[in-house]
């Protein structure tokens, strides 16, 4: 595996549900993000993790959970979601967290709310 | 409120061409920039980072930053259809947070 990769890369989930996506990335990053898209908005960041601790949490709401172990895998817990944060959630990594460096995304995973 | 405004499009050029895609941004600290270009159903892809005022150029691609005037673009010369896509350009301020604009979708036709 290469880069940074994402799983599942599509999910549909009933509002009572509880799911996990997960992130991994296989560059040597210090640091990793959450990135929420929705259609006709920009990336939303939700949450970044440098070097494994949580330095921003964007005012996202508890219903979504992160969990970073290591360095190198990061997960999204969902539970009781609305069908408003049916959207497509990034995970991305950079090398130096801190300094504004380059960010790599994942595929994706495209999350649908029922 | 920290912003990046980019013109949503579509932007049509003909295959050949040059494409010029445009970016303003409101934070007068920002430090670093970056255009990213995403196709449609897929997830960003980083094609130019940028961080002081001038041109950088990458084979067909040309990032022009100019912080006096709170602006950078991105030209794409010799267009192809392949580079139809929407372009993301994004911001920081040297954290970790990176702010982006809504896209520009070009189209280059044959």
């Amino acid at each position: 595996e290469t880069g940074v990769t994402q799983t599942p890369r599509h999910l549909v989930m009933g509002m009572t549900n509880k799911k996990s996506l997960k992130c991994e990335q296989h560059l040597g990053h210090n640091a990793m993000y959450w990135y929420k898209q929705s259609a006709k908005k920009p990336l939303e960041l939700m949450f970044v993790y440098s070097l494994e601790e949580r330095v921003e949490n964007n005012s996202v709401p508890s219903r979504f959970s992160p969990e970073c172990p290591n360095s190198s895998h990061l997960f999204l817990h969902l539970h009781t979601l609305q069908p408003e944060d049916s959207a497509l959630y990034l995970c991305a990594s950079s090398q130096a967290p801190g300094t504004g460096d380059e960010q790599y995304f994942g595929p994706g995973t495209r999350l649908t709310v029922t | 409120q920290k912003e990046v405004e980019q013109n949503s499009g579509p932007l049509s050029v003909p295959e050949g061409a040059i494409a010029s895609l445009n970016c303003t941004y409101s934070d007068r600290g920002s430090q670093s920039f970056f255009w990213y270009r995403q196709y449609s159903g897929k997830s960003p892809e980083l094609i130019m980072s940028i961080y002081s005022n001038g041109d950088k150029e990458d084979g067909r691609f040309t990032a022009q930053l100019n912080k006096a005037s709170q602006y950078v673009s991105l030209l794409i010369r010799d267009s192809q259809p392949s580079d139809s896509a929407t372009y993301l350009c994004a911001v920081s301020d040297n954290t970790d947070k990176l702010i982006f604009g809504t896209g520009t979708r070009l189209q280059v036709f044959p």
